[in-house]
């Protein structure tokens, strides 16, 4: 079993809608929560930070994290075709030695 | 891409060759790091350095090997290469090595091992 786990897609959403993405994890020691967005053909650009436990908004976006379920969420709110990426989550146990452990992404496609 | 560039971009090559990928950086920054990516799998990290000669291993390094002897440059080399090692690999970079710090990647290396 993957220790992060993410559902492949594709999410196929209209234009202004919000898009809902989540993770869930079985390591409980992870406290460092990342959303990267990776453009087909391109390198993966981090969206949000956030630690430990809570929410945290920047833009149209939100990240959610839930430490008792394991499980952390990222909304994007009024949704453009310009949002029609791959997220990945990314996780990690300790602020040292910045070593991520990825879910396998989540196609989403936005539609005008 | 941050100042970071990859080269080759795409490569195909035949089993049992040796292949050298290349990560170049212009933002001086310490750590770097290279992961390949595969369908389902997300991003795995492979080696990873912490300055000029210092470098570590990652979670699926067999068959990997690393150099990195200027702050600019991490050399990524399959000695023999296989065909499951077939990937798209990324290098990245970061200044500090915390997780509350960012990593940039750059645009990645298609390789295709026949």
């Amino acid at each position: 079993q993957k220790e992060v786990e993410q559902d492949p897609g594709p999410l196929s959403v209209p234009e202004g809608a919000i898009v809902s993405l989540n993770c869930t994890y079985s390591n409980s020691a992870f406290q460092y929560f990342m959303w990267y967005r990776q453009y087909s053909r391109k390198g993966p650009e981090l969206l949000m930070y956030t630690y430990s436990s809570g929410n945290k908004e920047d833009g149209r976006f939100t990240a959610q994290v839930d430490k008792s379920s394991k499980y952390i969420s990222l909304f994007i709110r009024d949704s453009q075709p310009s949002d029609s990426a791959t997220y990945l989550c990314a996780m990690s146990a300790t602020a040292a030695g910045n070593k991520l452990t990825f879910g396998g992404g989540t196609r989403v496609l936005v539609k005008p | 891409d941050a100042g970071i560039t990859q080269s080759p971009r795409h490569k195909v090559t035949e089993t049992g060759t040796p292949v050298t990928l290349r990560c170049h950086q212009t933002e001086n920054h310490r750590y770097m790091y290279w992961y390949r990516q595969d369908p389902g799998h997300g991003l795995r990290l492979i080696h990873y350095s912490y300055g000029v000669k210092d470098t570590d291993k990652g979670e699926v390094s067999d068959g990997y090997s690393v150099s990195r002897s200027k702050t600019e440059d991490f050399l990524l080399t399959l000695e023999s290469a296989t065909s499951s090692q077939t990937s798209v690999y990324f290098c990245a970079i970061s200044e500090r090595a915390d997780s509350t710090d960012t990593q940039y990647f750059g645009p990645g290396t298609r390789l295709t091992v026949l």
